[in-house]
């Protein structure tokens, strides 16, 4: 079975700066996708970001991009510019290429400070 | 507007009361599915279905039943609820076979059983 780990509970940035949250990853699988997916305070689960496995390209979103090691199955999130509306829960999600459902990690809590 | 919609929003309830938390999408989806969020558990799927009459349990299942009798919609019925029910739950759908690779989350139940 697949399983994703997010070793960060929480992480905080200041306005304007740079941060990274983790996300590592278990399968067997050679194709799948992975996600990461913003909950704010209003509990909305908002899709940021997808990774096709059999992509190279590191996918990128305005001022979020992902940091995709297929090998070393890691698959960090990159948010440039913070912003304070970017402060929120952030899961890590992994699909099959052919299936359906989503395993997520425990969540990374982003703190941004003014 | 294609919405995936789950009634109640709030829900406290007693231990051992019947309840049902409905979902609905508009969007002609075949597979569905209900999570569970708990803190540092991220979310874990309680069941699928990949369409009508036609269900699955998911990873943690025990205490839940589902129907779907409808195309749109796929009710989670809790016949015995207990306080380690007590969580936040989401609702799904997206298409089959999973190549349109986005899952449409509803808005989140939050259930508290005493």
């Amino acid at each position: 079975a697949q399983t994703v780990t997010q070793s960060q509970p929480e992480m905080s940035v200041q306005e304007a700066e740079t941060v990274t949250l983790s996300c590592t990853y278990d399968t067997s699988e050679s194709d799948y996708y992975l996600f990461w997916y913003k909950q704010p305070p209003s509990r909305q689960m908002i899709l940021v970001i997808r990774q096709e496995a059999y992509k190279q390209q590191n996918a990128t979103e305005n001022r979020f991009s992902v940091n995709f090691q297929k090998a070393a199955k890691s698959f960090s999130l990159k948010i440039s510019d913070s912003q304070l509306g970017d402060a929120a829960m952030y899961f890590c999600a992994y699909r099959s290429w052919n299936g359906n459902k989503l395993v997520f990690g425990a969540g990374t809590i982003l703190r941004v400070k003014s | 507007e294609a919405q995936v919609t789950q009634n109640p929003r709030y829900l406290i309830t007693v231990t051992g009361k019947k309840l049902t938390v409905t979902c609905s999408q508009n969007m002609n989806h075949e597979y569905m599915s209900w999570y569970r969020q708990d803190p540092g558990l991220g979310l874990r799927q309680i069941y699928y279905s990949m369409n009508v009459e036609v269900t699955d349990k998911g990873d943690v299942p025990e205490g839940y039943k589902v129907s779907r009798k409808e195309k749109r919609n796929f009710p989670l019925i809790l016949e015995s609820p207990s306080p380690n029910q007590t969580s936040l739950y989401f609702c799904a759908s997206s298409w089959l076979p999973s190549q349109e690779d986005t899952q449409y989350f509803g808005p989140g139940t939050r259930l508290t059983v005493l």
